[in-house]
């Protein structure tokens, strides 16, 4: 069965720490993505990859960035965690290419509480 | 910009009756549509999609058809049971690809046996 994983489900962080969000998938997709889930608004898209080394900026990527070093793992990064960055992260991945009509695998989340 | 927007929630229902969650979407082009559901603790799954105008997606006895001189893609299902109280995402991508979706703000559903 496909996987996308997540390291963790619960993450409590102090305001300026640097905080890494590590995802996983063993299905061999190009395409990974890092959405964040807040009530009333939805998903929104922050960062999404390509391939390895590559990255695109989403509709929200300010306080945000990204690693793909190797094809099955791609990192978000909070390079100054602020208390507006409390949320749910989401992690997806997809098979490669332009398509626009293949389905996204989502892991199970990360609840990040910035305090 | 693109833009999907669905029926605020929660949406409670009794067992064994009909379902509809209303979506309808701004886009240039002609986008693929999506509804995703999330169970309880878990992450998004696909629910359905539909490529083109008139197509009907259709999973698990859920029905949702694109209708594009109304810019609609509602969800449907005759009957529905407790196992499908969730929170229903739809989405659409746009044709510049890459699989990159806009969302809905979600609607939740709780059944009641």
């Amino acid at each position: 069965d496909v996987k996308v994983t997540q390291s963790s489900r619960y993450l409590v962080k102090r305001t300026g720490e640097k905080v890494f969000l590590e995802c996983v998938q063993d299905m061999d997709h190009e395409n990974m993505f890092w959405y964040r889930q807040d009530p009333g608004l939805g998903l929104r898209l922050i960062y999404f990859s390509y391939d390895v080394k590559m990255k695109e900026k989403g509709d929200i990527p300010e306080g945000y960035s990204v690693s793909r070093e190797k094809k099955e793992r791609f990192s978000l990064i909070l390079e100054s965690a602020s208390t507006n960055q409390t949320s749910m992260y989401l992690c997806a991945s997809s098979f490669g290419g332009a398509a626009t009509n293949e389905k996204l695998f989502f892991g199970s989340g990360t609840q990040l509480s910035v305090l | 910009g693109n833009s999907v927007t669905q029926m605020e929630g929660p949406v409670t229902l009794s067992e064994e009756a009909f379902l509809t969650i209303n979506c309808t979407y701004t886009a240039t082009g002609y986008p693929s549509l999506f509804w995703y559901v999330q169970y309880p603790g878990e992450g998004l799954q696909l629910l359905l999609k539909a490529t083109k105008a008139d197509d009907k997606g259709s999973n698990k006895g859920f029905e949702a058809t694109y209708r594009k001189e109304t810019t609609s893609f509602h969800l449907e299902k005759g009957s529905v049971q407790v196992s499908d109280s969730a929170v229903y995402f739809c989405a659409l991508s746009d044709r510049k690809g890459f699989q990159k979706l806009v969302f809905g703000t979600g609607t939740r559903l709780l059944v009641s046996p």
